[in-house]
This record gives structure tokens, sequence and C-alpha cells, in this order.
């Protein structure tokens, strides 16, 4: 059971606009900075987004992201193959005292 | 260029030790910090530990329970990860990535994984 909430998977179209939820709590979405994390079929994670909406070099634009309260959401817009992977929220846990992640999910482009 | 390079994939036995590296390169070591992330087969991403390199300072997973120690090494610019006595539990892709110090900060820099079996 991981402590940041998303729902296992999601799935769309080429050319579609997919978003994916990211539920927590105050303890860390709602009092930390949230990052998301790209994971391509058997290949180490990619940081897609930090600090709640800012895209590292390189990221294209079609990634975006936001938070609210506790919870954050990263949107995907024109939708393509290459996109399928698993994505992953984060985010510091102050009564953890330590990082925690989402359950990940699976985007399927069909 | 940013780099963190692990070492191989190893293949032991329960109960006994092991010990992984990940070699950082292409920026200052003690300027940021190293996280370990453990993935277990078919599962999600888990966070293990965040070590800096300047004092060896760890925060450690509280799920961990003191099975594994985490260390670095700044004169070869390399963290470690390491066990006494490995479990069959212990089956895992282990990734280290690069932290810069903020607390906005992502890993912004994987290594490429390590993969551990440990079958009897």
């Amino acid at each position: 059971q991981s402590v940041l909430t998303q729902p296992p998977s999601a799935s769309g179209t080429p050319g579609q606009r997919v978003t994916i939820s990211c539920s927590g709590s105050d303890s860390n979405i709602g009092g930390n900075t949230v990052n998301w994390y790209q994971q391509l079929p058997g290949t180490a994670p990619k940081l897609l987004i930090h600090n709640n909406n800012q895209r590292p070099s390189g990221v294209p634009d079609r990634f975006s992201a936001s938070k609210s309260g506790t919870s954050a959401s990263l949107a995907i817009s024109g939708l393509q193959s290459e996109d399928e992977a698993d994505y992953y929220c984060a985010a510091w846990d102050d009564s953890l005292n330590g990082a925690v992640f989402g359950g990940g999910t699976q985007l399927t482009v069909l | 260029e940013v780099q963190l390079v692990q070492s191989g994939a190893e293949v032991k036995k329960p109960g006994e030790s092991l010990r992984i590296s990940c070699k950082a390169s292409g920026y200052s070591f003690t300027n940021s910090w190293i996280t370990w992330v453990r993935q277990m087969p078919g599962k999600g991403l888990e966070w293990m530990a965040r070590i800096d390199p300047s004092d060896s300072y760890t925060q450690y997973s509280r799920s961990l329970q003191g099975h594994v120690t985490f260390s670095t090494d700044k004169s070869t610019s390399s963290a470690y990860l390491q066990w006494s006595s490995l479990k069959a539990s212990d089956t895992a892709m282990y990734y280290c990535a690069r932290q810069v110090r903020s607390s906005s900060s992502g890993f912004d820099f994987w290594g490429q994984g390590t993969l551990v079996t440990v079958s009897s």
C-alpha cells in the first residue's frame, strides 16, 4: 500500500490528452513539492517534472503538472506511442522523514 | 556530463553478504545527495534512503529496520549499499539517483540499476 495513491492504469489514443492523479496528505503533498518520474519498459526512471510543475531541460512541453492541496496531477497532451510507460509521483513526507512514491500508473497508448 | 554508473548484476544465496556500488562523475560529489530506490520484480518504486556524501548523514526508510547499510567514499565519488545477510525478499532492482540539495528538487540523474537476485 503506497503512501501516495495513483490509478494503476490509464490509456489514450494517439493525439489525445490524458491525466494521471496522485493523492496524498498534509504530511507529504500538502506540505512539500511533488515530482513526477517516467519509467519506460526495462529502463531506469527519468525525472519528468520537479517542483510541482517544472520541466527539466529536454522534457517536451506536452508534459505538464499541477498541485492543489493534497493532490497533484500529471497531464500528457498530444499522446504519442513513445509515451507508453509507467509514471510515478513522489514527494517528501515530513511524518515519515523520507520520500514516498505513488504506486505507479501504467499508461497504454491504444 | 553527469553520470551515475552502478555495479553489475549479482546472484547470491540467502545469508550471504553483498555490496553494490554507484560511481558518480560529472559533478561535485559532495554537493548533492545520493538516494537509493528499490524496485521489486513487477512492482513500483520504493525509496530506501538518502545519504549526504559530505558527512555520510543518512536518512533511512523505516521499513528497512537496519537490514542494510549505506555509505559513500569521497575519494572515489562512490556510494555503496551493503547487506550482511541477504534474504530472498531482497531480490530486486536497486537504483541510485542524485538529488540536488533543495527541498524542491527531484532525483534528476539515475544509475542504470543493479539487479540483485537472492536464491538458494
